[in-house]
């Protein structure tokens, strides 16, 4: 059955650093989303992304981010300059459309130094 | 804005025995969905049964079933027969039919314990 997949399952950084977090969605699913969970703290919506463009993004998606789809098939979220209180772990999400089930990848956990 | 509440952190349940976990949710809107989401450690989250608002049948999957009272807002999910398999972290969620975008919102989440 395929999956959403999420590169680097961890990625330590230093504080300031960038770093981009890969997705490969599902290959029929045209809608993605990023969402975070901070350790002990709900899972919050970042951004929904559809035909190259953003869809909706959150109080939480600053200038600090932001999304693409570079090559067709990686969905990736760029953190420009990181801040410690970025650790955490940040999840993809797929659908087919807007009311469809969104799937989620395994996350990357993301710590910052 | 929408919110979802989740007031139990932590709930333990002997195997095959039932068990409900509560969630309370707060809108404006009159349609919508409701999920219940499972975490378990392996961390990816897997959807376990939805809930349309103009459906006034509770849905049920398999072992799951909600009771999904409109009026009070509320959404319980029950695990019947629980397996250790069952064991993780519950999530409620909200996505609103209304408003433009597709984003869950999510409440705190629920902690299952299976006990053998």
């Amino acid at each position: 059955e395929p999956e959403v997949t999420q590169t680097p399952s961890h990625q330590v950084t230093q504080m300031g650093q960038e770093v981009i977090l890969r997705c490969v969605p599902i290959s029929n699913h045209l809608y993605f989303y990023w969402y975070r969970q901070i350790l002990g703290q709900k899972v919050e919506f970042l951004v929904s992304f559809y035909n190259n463009e953003i869809s909706e993004k959150s109080e939480i998606f600053d200038d600090q981010f932001s999304v693409e789809r570079p090559d067709g098939s990686n969905f990736t979220l760029k953190i420009r300059s990181t801040k410690l209180e970025d650790s955490a772990m940040y999840f993809c999400a797929a659908s087919r459309g807007t009311y469809n089930e969104q799937f989620f990848g395994p996350g990357t956990r993301l710590t910052v130094l | 804005a929408q919110t979802v509440t989740q007031s139990q952190p932590e709930m333990s349940v002997q195997e095959a025995e039932t068990v409900t976990l509560s969630c309370t949710y707060d809108t404006s809107e009159s349609d919508y969905y409701l999920f219940w989401y499972k975490q378990p450690p392996s961390r990816q989250m897997i959807l376990v049964i939805r809930q349309e608002a103009y459906k006034q049948q509770n849905a049920t999957e398999n072992r799951f079933s909600v009771n999904f009272q409109k009026a009070a807002k509320s959404f319980s999910l029950k695990i019947s027969d629980s397996q250790l398999g069952d064991a993780a972290m519950y999530f409620c969620a909200y996505r609103s039919v209304e408003t433009s975008g597709s984003r869950l919102t999510f409440g705190e989440g629920t902690q299952l314990t299976v006990n053998p």
